[in-house]
């Protein structure tokens, strides 16, 4: 089985300084592993992806987010934060493994962390 | 949220009664997928359908139903079993890759239920 924690329900920072939210994973093979954006009342917007390769992965908006196996976690992180950042965002992962054979697909969400960046 | 487009925004359900949901996409992706959006649970996957003509359960199917008869169509219908379907509706698509692997989804706004 796949699963992915969000720690933090809710992460604060001030405009300007950098911002981390925290996600881990769990998995029985490889994992792809996803950041999504949501502002109130819309869809998810996708921010970036880690596949394969540089565990460093630039995405949209200036995120980036650091893949580390060891630790199985996949955390974003923006250098330096703005109030037009404040939403809530969802880490996400599907567990290659699963996928190799035909089997189910879909990806597995954690709870979500609303960031709110404070002027 | 573009290629991908949900109707209605906003949808009201007496108790009892059956409720289609609308999703289109013009992105040519194969895949899509229903999720379901809970405050504070993050989203679940309803259903999904890698080929037209063709879908799986996901998480949570149970009260739910849909078809894929056209490539760009993937309605879902909340049944009058659905004992709490409340909740805010997102709809996604993707490529589908070697294996059955699958690439990135992208979703569409959504439609928020609600049960009077």
């Amino acid at each position: 089985a796949q699963s992915v924690a969000q720690p933090e329900d809710q992460v604060n920072v001030a405009e300007g300084n950098p911002l981390t939210v925290k996600c881990t994973y769990s998995v029985s093979g490889n994992p792809y592993l996803f950041w999504y954006v949501q502002y109130p009342n819309r869809g998810l917007q996708f921010l970036l992806k880690y596949i394969t390769g540089d565990n460093l992965v630039k995405g949209s908006y200036g995120f980036e987010a650091e893949f580390n196996k060891s630790q199985t976690s996949f955390h974003l992180k923006k250098p330096s934060a703005l109030v037009s950042d404040s939403a809530l965002y969802f880490c996400a992962v599907r567990d290659m493994l699963m996928y190799s054979g035909g089997g189910a697909d879909g990806l597995t969400f954690g709870k979500g962390t609303h960031l709110i960046i404070q002027p | 949220d573009g290629g991908i487009t949900q109707s209605p925004k906003y949808l009201f359900r007496k108790e009892g009664q059956n409720v289609t949901l609308s999703c289109e996409q013009n992105l040519n992706h194969d895949a899509m997928y229903w999720y379901r959006q809970d405050p504070g649970q993050g989203l679940r996957l309803i259903y999904y359908s890698q080929i037209v003509n063709d879908f799986q359960k996901g998480d949570i199917a149970e009260g739910y139903s849909v078809s894929r008869e056209k490539k760009e169509s993937f309605p879902l219908t909340v049944t009058s079993a659905q004992k709490n379907p409340t909740a805010f509706y997102l709809c996604a698509s993707s490529v589908v890759g070697g294996a059955g692997a699958t690439d990135t989804q992208y979703f569409g706004p959504g439609t928020r239920l609600t049960v009077l």
